[in-house]
């Protein structure tokens, strides 16, 4: 089983739509948790940290279930400009720094 | 505040050729790491160092690679020989440290291809 798995996609949604990805890890002492955004051809950025109580920016939701050992990212009211790849990140196990990346989840916004 | 720069941004050479890539991260950033993508393996970290130390190098693939860390604003990773299987973009990301420590930032990337 891979550390982190996201499911490559490619989800294709209208122009304001909501559309909600998972990502699972199998370390349950992880402790840090990221959604990063990839444009095509640049580098990853930083979108959002995921917390244990949850996060909201604007139209973007993070939320994290350890239970269950999965994150998710909430984009409501779709934009064209939101078509990336979304790559979740895991880290913190093991009282390292590292992070582990998810192969992403490609998203395309149509009109 | 500048973001974290590599150089070059594109590099071709020949199989056999040494390649060494360049990278300075944001100033007062405590750690620093090499990370490969490629489509069939996605993002890998290669290794990363913490105040110039190099900390974990188990991802670095073979002794072809090596990288270094001679001061706080400034990174190589060198691969010799070069072989066309080492074609990939390769980002440099640097962290604080402290509660923010594994908050990445990457670079631009050095898109290298070898033939």
């Amino acid at each position: 089983r891979k550390e982190v798995e996201q499911d490559p996609g490619p989800f294709n949604v209208p122009e304001g739509a909501t559309v909600a990805f998972n990502c699972t890890y199998s370390n349950s002492a992880s402790q840090s948790f990221f959604w990063y955004r990839q444009d095509c051809r640049k580098e990853p950025k930083l979108l959002m940290s995921v917390y244990s109580s949850g996060n909201e920016d604007g139209r973007f939701t993070a939320q994290l279930n350890r239970a269950s050992q999965y994150i998710s990212l909430l984009i409501r009211d779709s934009k064209l400009s939101d078509s990336a790849t979304y790559l979740c990140a895991v880290g913190g196990a093991g009282g390292g720094n590292k992070l582990t990346f998810g192969t992403g989840t490609q998203l395309k916004v149509e009109l | 505040d500048a973001g974290v720069i590599q150089s070059p941004r594109h590099e071709v050479t020949e199989m056999g050729q040494e390649v060494t890539l360049r990278c300075k991260p944001i100033s007062g950033h405590d750690y620093l790491f090499w990370y490969r993508q490629t489509m069939m393996r996605g993002l890998e970290l290669l290794i990363y160092f913490n105040n110039n130390v190099p900390i974990d190098d188990s991802g670095m693939p073979e002794d072809r690679f090596s990288a270094k860390m001679p001061n706080a604003s400034f990174s190589t990773l060198k691969i010799q020989p070069s072989e066309p299987r080492d074609s990939a973009v390769y980002f440099c990301a640097s962290s604080s440290g402290g509660f923010s420590r594994w908050e990445q930032y990457f670079g631009p990337g050095t898109r290298l291809t070898v033939t």
